[in-house]
């Protein structure tokens, strides 16, 4: 059974970096068949797609966030990260970790972690 | 940044058949749709892939279609327990993001 789980802040200052990871079991970020990503849901609100990164370590993110977004796979291939900066009032949300692919969609989600962006 | 419109709202009593559109544009009209269901308190869990397919699990009183750049999704035999947020999703050719609708609450009277 696919399992990811976030970890990180709970908290963090406006302008500051969040730095995020989501743990991986039940699979590897290895396998070529599906996308690691990052979606998030701001209070109210609906979902909003982040990023995908592949296991070769390429990643995409959406433009809507200003090249902000930074993403990486970890060595031992069992996590990946996301680091979002210049951080304002308005990135306060849910973040979750997911495996996606084209055929079957975000598959496997994490709980998600709020993230509150607050001086 | 919702391309994808959906209804915010939608309800029905138990056992009643319920729908809940998506509409798009551009490249919607040839990609596949996803919906998924947002329980409260939970992860959001897929419901329908490739428009029209249900995952192993998934009961069939969920089903999907779509045509052209309208989706539906649909639930029959209503339970207290579909109670939620129901997004749908797809991949956008040209601004190549993942994109969800704005989510339907659906409340079970």
């Amino acid at each position: 059974q696919v399992q990811l789980q976030e970890s990180g802040p709970g908290l963090v200052k406006p302008s500051q970096t969040l730095s995020l990871t989501c743990i991986v079991s039940g699979d590897s970020i290895n396998s070529g068949d599906y996308f690691w990503s990052w979606i998030r849901q701001s209070p109210g609100k609906g979902l909003e797609w982040i990023g995908d990164i592949y296991y070769s370590g390429i990643s995409y993110h959406n433009p809507s966030l200003n090249g902000r977004v930074t993403m990486s796979l970890d060595t031992s291939r069992t996590q990946f990260s996301l680091k979002l900066n210049s951080l304002t009032a308005a990135d306060t949300a849910v973040y979750s970790c997911a495996r996606g692919s084209f055929d079957l969609g975000f598959e496997y989600w994490g709980q998600g972690t709020l993230v509150t962006v607050s001086s | 940044q919702s391309v994808l419109t959906q209804p915010p709202s939608a309800s029905g009593t138990p056992g009643q058949r319920v729908s809940i559109s998506c509409s798009g544009s551009g490249s919607f009209e040839t990609n596949y749709v996803y919906w998924y269901q947002r329980l409260p308190g939970t992860a959001p869990k897929v419901l329908i892939y490739r428009s029209n397919q249900r995952p192993s699990g998934v009961p069939d009183r969920f089903s999907g279609s779509k045509s052209g750049t309208s989706a539906s999704l649909a639930i029959s035999g209503l339970r207290s327990d579909d109670e939620g947020d129901y997004y749908c999703a797809a991949w956008d050719d040209s601004l190549a993001v993942w994109v969800f609708g704005g989510g339907t609450k659906l409340t079970v009277l």
